[in-house]
């Protein structure tokens, strides 16, 4: 069974700082990895989208990593603004027919001006 | 359009009503999602439809029925409910089922707002 975590649950920063996000899963066999974001009681935003034949993707100030064999992945935002401030959640969409995303915890992200 | 478009907002209701959510995408997606959010907690799925039939049901109560009645709409039919259904729900789409290739994002809505007295 597919597990999530993230790492931290909450990040406090302060403005304009680089900052990174951390997602681990457990099971390798994944189809793609999916980061959001989400601000308090909105729906969720989608940031990035790895393939499991990709190391990273990159938009703007964001980078996302994919080491698919340790099952790992990282967000990297630069230059971080009070407007990135909302909780960053990372999906994995595992092989073996089922739809289903599963979702980590997310990171609390605060930063500050 | 880039969009999903959810309505209500916000639905509050009382254990005997019946109402419903709407979602609706003009993305020509053909895979429709039912996700549920409580609070501080990840979205757990719910639905999956694909080609307006109903793929995927994650051992839902029946008091939750979700209709797609073309391919554009999909619906959730809320009736009986209990205080504990109180989350945000939360519909999402994507071009196709996955099918062995993860290249498709999955868009979501800004989500309806449950609260059940």
């Amino acid at each position: 069974k597919q597990e999530v975590t993230q790492i931290p649950a909450a990040l406090s920063v302060p403005e304009g700082e680089n900052l990174v996000l951390n997602c681990s899963f457990t099971d390798s066999a994944i189809y793609n990895l999916q980061w959001f974001r989400q601000d308090p009681g909105k729906g969720l935003t989608s940031l990035l989208l790895i393939q499991s034949s990709q190391r990273e993707q990159t938009s703007g100030r964001l980078n996302a990593s994919l080491d698919k064999s340790s099952g790992r992945s990282t967000l990297y935002i630069a230059a971080s603004q009070p407007g990135d401030s909302a909780t960053y959640l990372c999906a994995v969409l595992t092989q073996g027919g089922s739809e289903k995303l599963v979702f980590g915890k997310g990171t609390k992200l605060t930063v500050n001006p | 359009d880039t969009e999903v478009t959810q309505t209500p907002k916000h639905l509050v209701m009382g254990m005997t009503n019946k109402k419903s959510l709407k979602c609706e995408q003009h993305m020509g997606h053909r895979a429709m999602y039912w996700y549920k959010q409580k609070a501080k907690k990840p979205p757990e799925l719910m639905f999956v439809y694909s080609y307006e039939k109903l793929s995927i049901n994650e051992s839902v109560p029946s008091r939750f029925s979700p209709e797609c009645p073309n391919s554009s709409l999909l619906n959730l039919h809320l009736h009986a409910l209990q205080p504990e259904d109180s989350a945000l729900y939360l519909c999402a789409s994507k071009p196709r089922l996955t099918g062995g290739s993860g290249a498709n994002v999955l868009t979501f809505g800004a989500g309806s707002r449950l609260t059940v007295l």
